[in-house]
């Protein structure tokens, strides 16, 4: 199984928005609605963003979106601000009941 | 809150086996989650090793599959990876997560234990 695809990087200034791709084949973002993102701060643990491709824990916040079309999600960062600069990553459940991750993106809020 | 919290030997020689543990705090591990480890080789991304369920129920990479083994013990709210015949391939982060399993999620993760295949 092959890593999902994302940008190495994305950047924004303060406030703006910025989407992050996600991109894998229909044997697992395209077949299942089970896409999920993560925020990781190097030497902390991840945190879940965005589950079911667009839904959201009650403790994040809503600038944070998902969606889908086809093999690729995306995640969006609305008003952009300093700590959201972190690593993200997205997974996808895939067949053969397993999960394959994404190549990891940085965002910088320039 | 829920918290994990890995643990385990930071150095393994090669052919050895690396054994880590997950100690689960504030929810018990039989509930209906299932309890996963992932790990993450430096400069590179994130690879699911596997996963158990209370019941002793494992699923495996299977890339992985024939040198893991994922363990649990409920008496004592922990699970474990071993992974045997290792190379420096397998220095790496070593996660463990709780999965939400009907959002195939993880929703609670451990810091990462950091884990050295070298003589």
């Amino acid at each position: 199984q092959s890593a999902l695809t994302q940008p190495a990087s994305v950047s924004g200034s303060p406030g703006q928005s910025i989407t992050i791709s996600c991109t894998g084949t229909n044997s697992d973002v395209g077949n299942y609605d089970l896409v999920s993102w993560y925020q990781h701060h190097p030497g902390k643990a991840p945190q879940l963003m965005i589950y079911d491709v667009s839904k959201r824990p009650s403790r994040v916040s809503s600038r944070f979106s998902g969606s889908k079309s086809g093999n690729t999600a995306s995640l969006t960062i609305s008003g952009l601000q300093a700590e959201d600069e972190a690593d993200y990553f997205c997974c996808s459940f895939a067949a053969g009941n397993t999960y394959v991750f994404g190549t990891a993106t940085k965002v910088t809020v320039l | 809150q829920v918290q994990l919290q890995g643990s385990g030997p930071g150095l393994v020689k090669p052919s050895g086996t690396l054994s880590l543990t997950c100690t689960v705090s504030e929810t018990s591990i039989s509930s209906s989650e299932w309890w996963t480890w992932v790990r993450q080789p430096p400069g590179k991304g994130l690879e699911w090793i596997g996963e158990i369920y209370h019941s002793g129920t494992t699923n495996y990479s299977p890339s992985l599959k024939s040198r893991v083994t994922i363990s649990i013990d409920t008496s004592r709210n922990l699970f474990s990876l071993n992974l045997n015949s290792v190379t420096a391939a397998d220095t790496a982060v070593y996660y463990c997560a709780r999965q939400r399993r009907l959002h195939r999620a993880f929703d609670i993760w451990g810091q990462g234990t950091m884990v050295t295949v070298s003589s």
